[in-house]
Parts: C-alpha cells; structure tokens; sequence
C-alpha cells in the first residue's frame, strides 16, 4: 500500500461546481496535511495548510482532516475555469519545517465555462 | 524578489553525458530541496539541504549528486545521463522554523535523455 493515494481523474466539472477532491493515507504519523496547486507547465503553490483533524476555510476553498480514517479532502465552491489546474495533496509527520514531505500523485481538475 | 530560479528550462541529453541543474533563491531561506515528476507519479524528494554545507539523500537519490556552497544556490548534477532521468526537475525553499512554512517552488527544468 502506498503512503498516499490520490485518484489522478482528470475530474471534468461544469463552471459553478463544487468540487470534491480526496487523498488517503497509511502512515498515521502524519500530522499536517497540505494541498498544492500546480498549472501547467508551472511549479506547485502551496493552497491550503492544516494541522491534525477539523476543517480549515479559505474563501472558496475548505480542506478538511479526518485522522481517525485517515482521509483528506479540499473543496471547491462555485469553481472557475481559473481553477483548472493539477491539485497535490502533501503531507508530513512534523511541522513542514522539520521533516521532508509526502507527496500524492495529484489529481488533474478541469472546469469548463 | 525572484524567487526560486532555475536553469535551464529545457535540455535534451544524450545517454551518458552530464549537466547541471541550477537553482538559485533570493529569500534567504536556509532549507532547499531537488524534485522530479514523472507524468501522473507526483513529486518524488531526490536531495535536500537544511543549510550551507548540509545535504542529505531523498527517496529518489541515485544518479544524482548535491553541493551546498551557499545558502542561494543548490545545483543538482547528473553524472552519466541515463533514459531513466526523463523528468521535470523542480527546486524549492523554504525558511526555517514552524508554523506553515510554504515550500516555494521554481519553474522547473525539463530534460530528456535519448
């Protein structure tokens, strides 16, 4: 089993869509959890950042931790085609400024007009 | 700022030559890190350095070396190119310390080895 397992898609919404995005996981020593957005042709952005479980809202963006089933998702409210783009989820067992990290394999999302 | 940097953005290699990635930030940031992608496989670590003089192996190292002279400059050499090393080649930074601590990536380098 692989440390982290992300459905590569790609995952094709309609403008307006709330999108779901998921990773799982093996390793319960991670802790925090982050998700990467990478255009293409483009290096990844950091997204999102959370720490152990709960939910985290940033404007259209919600990412959510569930340690107990070892299961992250990001969504996406009233998604653009701006939000076209491959999203990595990233994850690690210390704080990102103490250990390396994680990487699922990215899911490609498109989101047309 | 610039940000991370990194030379060049495409290299086409025969099998058995050498080059140098370059990468280079302007933030001062003391941790640095060497990534490929391979298409639908994500980021694989290849080598890291927590500071000038400090590099340690990743998941992916083989074939590779790191040298970390400086705190901007964290060039990536491959010896003996082989088809296997056909990837895109990210670098990134980071600053020390806790809290979110976003790695900042570069552009990245894609080379293809025939």
């Amino acid at each position: 089993q692989k440390e982290v397992e992300q459905d590569p898609g790609p995952l094709s919404v309609p403008e307006g869509a709330i999108v779901s995005l998921n990773c799982t996981y093996s390793n319960s020593a991670f802790q925090y959890f982050m998700w990467y957005r990478q255009y293409s042709r483009k290096g990844p952005e950091l997204l999102m950042y959370t720490y152990s479980s709960g939910n985290k809202e940033d404007g259209r963006f919600t990412a959510q931790v569930d340690k107990s089933s070892k299961y992250i998702s990001l969504f996406i409210r009233d998604s653009q085609p701006s939000d076209s783009a491959t999203y990595l989820c990233a994850m690690s067992p210390l704080p990102a400024g103490y250990s390396t990290l994680t990487f699922g394999k990215g899911t490609m999302l498109l989101v047309s007009p | 700022n610039a940000g991370v940097t990194q030379t060049p953005k495409f290299r086409i290699l025969k099998i058995g030559q050498s080059m140098t990635l370059q990468c280079t930030q302007d933030m001062n940031h003391n941790y640095m890190y060497w990534y490929r992608q391979d298409p639908g496989m994500g980021l694989k670590l290849i080598y890291y350095s927590v500071g000038a003089g400090i590099t340690d192996k990743g998941e992916v190292p083989n074939g590779y070396n790191v040298s970390r002279s400086t705190t901007e400059d964290f060039p990536l050499r491959l010896e003996l190119a082989a088809p296997s090393q056909t990837s895109v080649y990210f670098c990134a930074s980071r600053s020390s310390g806790t809290g979110d601590n976003e790695q900042f990536f570069g552009p990245g380098t894609r080379l293809t080895v025939l």
